[in-house]
């Protein structure tokens, strides 16, 4: 079945910076990987996410990037700032048998210094 | 729409114990997930459902869980008997399509610990 890693599982960048989290997957039939957000209390947010007909896409501070091939995708963090803070997720989703899951990476916790 | 309605947001109960936990999806969401959150194994699909059927239970950990839905717009999961190992995050998600690219839009989470 599908297997996510993600890298690294903690980050800390000055106010400013750019951030960056990469993961893998492993079933080249998975086509949809979305990025979660998760502040402290609270449920998993969707920020961004991505099709496998797209190598990237952007809003606003936030970027995706898809390399199909070397079953790799990334989220890009641009002028981070610390309400950027939280834990971050990314998935992709597989199928199999008759189904489709979301399959979920470990999470990096991210932390912005002011 | 006051988004995925979960409750109750914290339960503390006795090994042994039953225990329910509730789900309001958003309304015209189709589909239904119920995660489990631990810190040593992430977040773990439990089951979905779609159009109020169970699609996929591979996740449910053992026979003491069940989950139910029987309406569009609730669901349950019950752990009964429960175990100091089920103290988790539970997370009920929903979404339009389970089988076109839509995200999850999840709840708040139900804390459960078990003593």
């Amino acid at each position: 079945g599908e297997n996510v890693e993600q890298h690294p599982s903690t980050l800390s960048v000055q106010e400013g910076d750019s951030a960056v989290i990469k993961c893998t997957y492993s079933d080249s039939a998975s086509n949809y990987f979305p990025w979660y957000k998760q502040e402290l209390g609270k449920g998993p947010q969707l920020i961004i996410d991505i099709r496998s007909n797209v190598g990237e896409k952007k809003d606003q501070r936030i970027a995706v990037t898809l390399n199909k091939t070397a079953k790799h995708f990334s989220l890009h963090i641009t002028e981070t700032q610390p309400e950027d803070s939280a834990v971050y997720f990314c998935a992709a989703r597989a199928r199999m048998d008759s189904s489709y899951k979301l399959i979920f990476g470990s999470g990096t916790r991210l932390l912005v210094r002011p | 729409d006051a988004g995925v309605i979960q409750s109750p947001r914290h339960e503390v109960t006795e090994m042994g114990q039953e225990v329910t936990l509730r789900c309001k999806p958003i309304s015209g969401h189709n589909s239904l997930f119920w995660y489990r959150q631990t810190m040593m194994r992430g977040l773990e699909l439990l089951i979905y459902f779609n159009n109020n059927v169970p699609i996929d239970d591979s996740g449910m950990p053992e026979d003491r869980f069940s989950a139910k839905m029987p309406n569009a717009s609730f669901s349950t999961l019950k752990i009964q008997p429960s175990e100091p190992r089920d103290s988790a995050v539970y997370f009920c998600a929903s979404s339009l399509s389970w089988t076109d690219d839509y995200g999850y839009t999840f709840g708040s989470g139900t804390r459960l610990t078990v003593v």
